[in-house]
């Protein structure tokens, strides 16, 4: 079946560091692939998506491209901030299955001052 | 506008009792979804509903019901609640499908059984 599967965290790096969050996905058909973010306390809420190969998404200086020949969609910031640290979810929607979304197990991010 | 909400924030059962979750959503969204969130497990689909008097079951759905018997307004409810249904709960909507959707989701719920 679908799945998606992102690397464990908790990922901790300093302020102004980059990036890299990977996801990678098993889909049949052509999933829509997102990003959503759960900061502290709240619900999750999403960052960025890309709806078909080679889309980019970008929110907030994140970005990711949907890159079908690989299956990943990984996540990248150039400069993180203090106020990046949260958990994120990479997530795909399945056309087969009522378009439900299937997330990964996420990936906590701690930046440090 | 106030997007998804839940209702309680916080709740403490015992073993055996029962309770109701809300969720509300204003934004006239056809669709909406119960998670479980738990440590390590990422979220879970619980039960959702493709419209007004659907619903239909998720990958996790033993020990609980749900109902929509308005269009903006999902229940979730535990009959007999267990320890194993200690979790935060979110409720999420979106609008009818279509190719790349974004799910609205909610503050959700903590529930703790004893």
């Amino acid at each position: 079946g679908n799945s998606v599967t992102q690397m464990e965290g908790p990922v901790t790096l300093s302020e102004e560091a980059f990036l890299t969050i990977n996801c990678t996905y098993t889909a049949t058909g052509y999933p829509s692939l997102f990003w959503y973010v759960q900061y502290p306390g709240e619900g999750l809420q999403l960052l960025l998506k890309a709806t078909k190969a080679d889309d980019k998404g970008s929110n907030k200086g994140f970005e990711a491209t949907y890159r079908k020949e690989t299956t990943s969609f990984h996540l990248e910031k150039g400069s993180v901030q203090v106020s990046d640290s949260a958990v994120y979810f990479c997530a795909l929607s399945d056309p087969n299955r009522d378009d439900k979304i299937i997330f990964g197990k996420g990936t906590r991010l701690h930046i440090l001052p | 506008n106030a997007g998804v909400t839940q209702t309680p924030k916080f709740r403490v059962l015992k073993t055996g009792q029962s309770m109701t979750l809300l969720c509300a959503q204003d934004m006239n969204h056809e669709y909406m979804y119960w998670y479980r969130q738990d440590p390590g497990m990422g979220l879970r689909l619980i039960h959702y509903s493709v419209g007004e008097g659907t619903t239909a079951k998720g990958e996790v759905p033993d020990g609980y019901n749900v109902s929509r018997l308005k269009k903006q307004n999902f229940l979730l409810g535990l009959e007999s609640a267990a320890p194993s249904q200690t979790s935060v709960y979110f409720c999420a909507s979106s609008s009818h499908q279509a190719q790349g959707y974004e799910q609205y989701f909610g503050p959700g719920t903590r529930l703790t059984v004893t």
